[in-house]
């Protein structure tokens, strides 16, 4: 079958680093993205890996692992406007996303 | 760019009513445009699958009958529910896939639509 595993919910401070980790089983793999959907909001795009590695844009970074089956969002400097929840979403053979319920992430003053 | 709008935003209508959903890609083409549900604090759900000129792929469990989906042009897909009811209250939400650039296969989503059912 395929699923998604993540944290349900996480705290973290503002101004700190946090690291959300995802770990993955699909039929088939075309990629991995990462959402971020504010309560009452639809998913923004944050970012998409297809290859191993670290994939950086500005505050967020997430990382592939394909032989694992493993990704991880990093936020850094992280502001009371990154309370959200955040999605990981692989990509199986058939170029369907693979949704989860996501990580609620509680950014605290 | 890849921006997705979806129309409208909030509906309240009475149960037995049909309610029509429009989603567009404003800056790019997308074959394809998938429609989702999603319940409060639940993940997102797949109804169906658009592609532009075609009939739609409805996913397991999702009545064709009752959520037609019409696929235009290559900017346009719209869902609507027919004969609403209670059950059907839920927040829509469309998609648009990017094709070439930087962002191939990426799926941009639309502000959702949060229908209500009386």
């Amino acid at each position: 079958g395929q699923n998604i595993d993540q944290p349900t919910e996480m705290t973290a401070t503002e101004g700190a680093i946090v690291q959300i980790n995802c770990t993955y089983q699909t039929s088939g793999f075309n990629g991995l993205f990462w959402y971020q959907q504010h309560a009452g909001e639809a998913p923004t795009f944050l970012s998409y890996n297809v290859l191993d590695g670290l994939e950086e844009k500005g505050r967020f970074s997430s990382f592939l692992s394909r032989s694992k089956g493993y990704s991880y969002l990093l936020l850094k400097e992280l502001q009371m406007k990154d309370s959200a929840s955040y999605l990981c979403a692989p990509m199986d053979s058939n170029y369907q996303l693979i949704w989860g319920a996501g990580t609620k992430l509680i950014i605290k003053p | 760019g890849a921006v997705v709008s979806q129309h409208p935003s909030r509906v309240i209508c009475k149960s037995g009513t049909s309610v029509k959903i429009e989603c567009r890609s404003l800056d790019f083409q997308a074959t394809t445009m998938f429609w989702y549900r999603q319940f409060p604090k639940k993940s997102l759900m797949l109804m169906a699958t658009s592609n532009e000129g075609s009939k739609a792929t409805y996913e397991q469990g999702v009545e064709k009958d009752k959520f037609l989906i019409n696929h235009a042009s290559l900017t346009l897909s719209t869902l609507t529910v027919t004969s609403a009811h209670p059950e059907d209250s839920s927040f829509y939400i469309c998609s648009a896939r990017a094709l070439g650039g930087g962002h191939t296969d990426t799926q941009y989503f639309g502000p959702g639509t949060r229908l209500t059912v009386l």
